[in-house]
């Protein structure tokens, strides 16, 4: 069966520094993976997707992921974190032998970011 | 309209009340999905239209849960005889084509959700 696990429940950063949120999954084949991001009172928004290509793929607001296939993850990224990007961030993957139904995502349970000033 | 709109964005309900909610779509949108995220928890898909049908319920957790999309626009999400394990945020979701693999179809965007609380 398919999962996603984000290892952890929150992760915290000064603002400025580096941050990574992780995200690690399990499906047969290549997977498509996603990372949405939810703010308070929000719909969840989308940052980043990896379908195919290049490992290392560039989203939203300075965000990036690395797919990287040996060790099954696709953790975010952040060179430098701003105050604005502490919300609660899930990872997806979507099967792709899955067709006809390509919004069928399965969400990680969630990580809270928290970047203090 | 701009973005995907629910309503309403609370509904509080006692055990065994009849619930609908409410999903507008962006314009245009084929694919519309609802999808429930629990207390603490990532969201779980429910059910997936394109167009007027429902081309996939499989996420559907029993036969209380049923959802409509008459006109291919807007959909409703009908739960009957509500239990407090439905208490959860309901959430919607559409993009441009739901059955083909290009860069608009494996994005979702999302509305801001419905959270029912089942007393």
């Amino acid at each position: 069966a398919q999962s996603v696990a984000q290892p952890e429940d929150q992760v915290n950063v000064a603002e400025g520094n580096p941050l990574t949120v992780k995200c690690t999954y399990s499906v047969s084949g290549n997977p498509y993976l996603f990372w949405y991001v939810q703010y308070p009172n929000r719909g969840l928004q989308f940052l980043l997707k990896y379908i195919t290509g290049d490992n290392l793929v560039k989203g939203s607001y300075g965000f990036e992921a690395e797919f990287n296939k040996s060790q099954t993850s696709f953790h975010l990224k952040k060179p430098s974190a701003l105050v604005s990007d502490s919300a609660l961030y899930f990872c997806a993957v979507r099967d792709p032998t899955l067709s006809g139904n390509t919004g069928k995502l399965i969400f990680g349970q969630g990580t809270t970011l928290q970047v203090k000033p | 309209g701009a973005g995907v709109s629910q309503t309403p964005s609370n509904k509080v309900t006692e055990k065994g009340k009849y619930v609908e909610l409410r999903c507008d779509p962006i314009s245009g949108h084929t694919a519309l999905y609802w999808y429930r995220q629990s207390l603490g928890q990532g969201p779980e898909f429910l059910i997936y239209f394109q167009g007027t049908g429902a081309a996939d319920d499989s996420g559907l957790p029993n036969d209380r849960f049923f959802a409509v999309r008459p006109e291919g626009s807007v959909s409703t999400l009908k739960i009957q005889r509500t239990e407090r394990g439905d208490s959860a945020v309901y959430l919607c979701a559409s993009s441009p084509i739901g059955g083909r693999e290009n860069s608009g179809a494996n994005v979702l965007t999302f509305g801001a959700g419905s959270r029912l609380t089942v007393l």
